[in-house]
């Protein structure tokens, strides 16, 4: 079993639609949790930093983790064809340095 | 901010020679530096770990004599692979975390190498 588990999709959507995208994870030390976005050929980017459990919210995007089912969520709104790219779940744990797991990422497609 | 640049970003070489890679924290600096090698639709896979001034730490499976890290200063960080082959193939993205961070990344755009 993977560490992080990430449906690699391709996840259609229309322009417009809310998307949920999904990790789930068997470490229970793991208290940091990133989302990247990574377009095709190009480096994956930072969109959200969350620690332990809870929502936080930037724009279109909002994190939610939750530690008791080891599942964490990227919810966007307002989808837009721009946001076609891959995204993946990223995570570590707090004791000591800690290097970042990642997950598979999911293929997102938003079409006009 | 946090902005890491990579060159090249994209090399194609003979089988047998050897390519460095360098990764840039351009407004920042950078306590440690990771490097990490992508396949196609699959996810990163991290290579090696990188701190300034000392040697690279490298992930199991990954050889130091033929991926040679060195990280010289706060914000440089280069990767050689030597003698490449063809199976060396693929994209590699560079990290780097700021001092100031416990463990953000922030990553390069990527090298795409093609060894012929």
């Amino acid at each position: 079993q993977k560490e992080v588990e990430q449906d690699p999709g391709p996840l259609s959507v229309p322009e417009g639609a809310i998307v949920s995208l999904n990790c789930t994870y068997s470490n229970s030390a793991f208290q940091y949790f990133m989302w990247y976005r990574q377009y095709s050929r190009k480096g994956p980017e930072l969109l959200m930093y969350t620690y332990s459990s809870g929502n936080k919210e930037d724009g279109r995007f909002t994190a939610q983790v939750d530690k008791s089912s080891k599942y964490i969520s990227l919810f966007i709104r307002d989808s837009q064809p721009s946001d076609s790219a891959t995204y993946l779940c990223a995570m570590s744990g707090d004791t000591g340095f800690q290097k970042l797991v990642f997950g598979t990422g999911t293929r997102l497609l938003v079409s006009p | 901010g946090a902005v890491v640049s990579q060159h090249p970003s994209w090399v194609i070489c003979k089988s047998g020679t050897s390519v460095k890679i360098e990764c840039r924290s351009l407004d920042f600096q950078a306590t440690t530096m990771f490097w990490y090698r992508q396949f196609p639709k699959q996810s990163l896979m991290l290579m090696a770990t990188s701190n300034e001034g000392s040697k690279a730490t490298y992930e199991q499976g990954v050889e130091k004599d033929k991926f040679l890290i060195n990280h010289a200063s706060l914000t440089l960080s280069t990767l050689t692979v030597t003698s490449a082959h063809p199976e060396d193939s693929s994209f590699y993205i560079c990290s780097a975390k700021p001092g100031t961070s416990y463990n953000e990344q922030f990553f390069g755009p990527g090298t795409r190498l093609t060894v012929l």
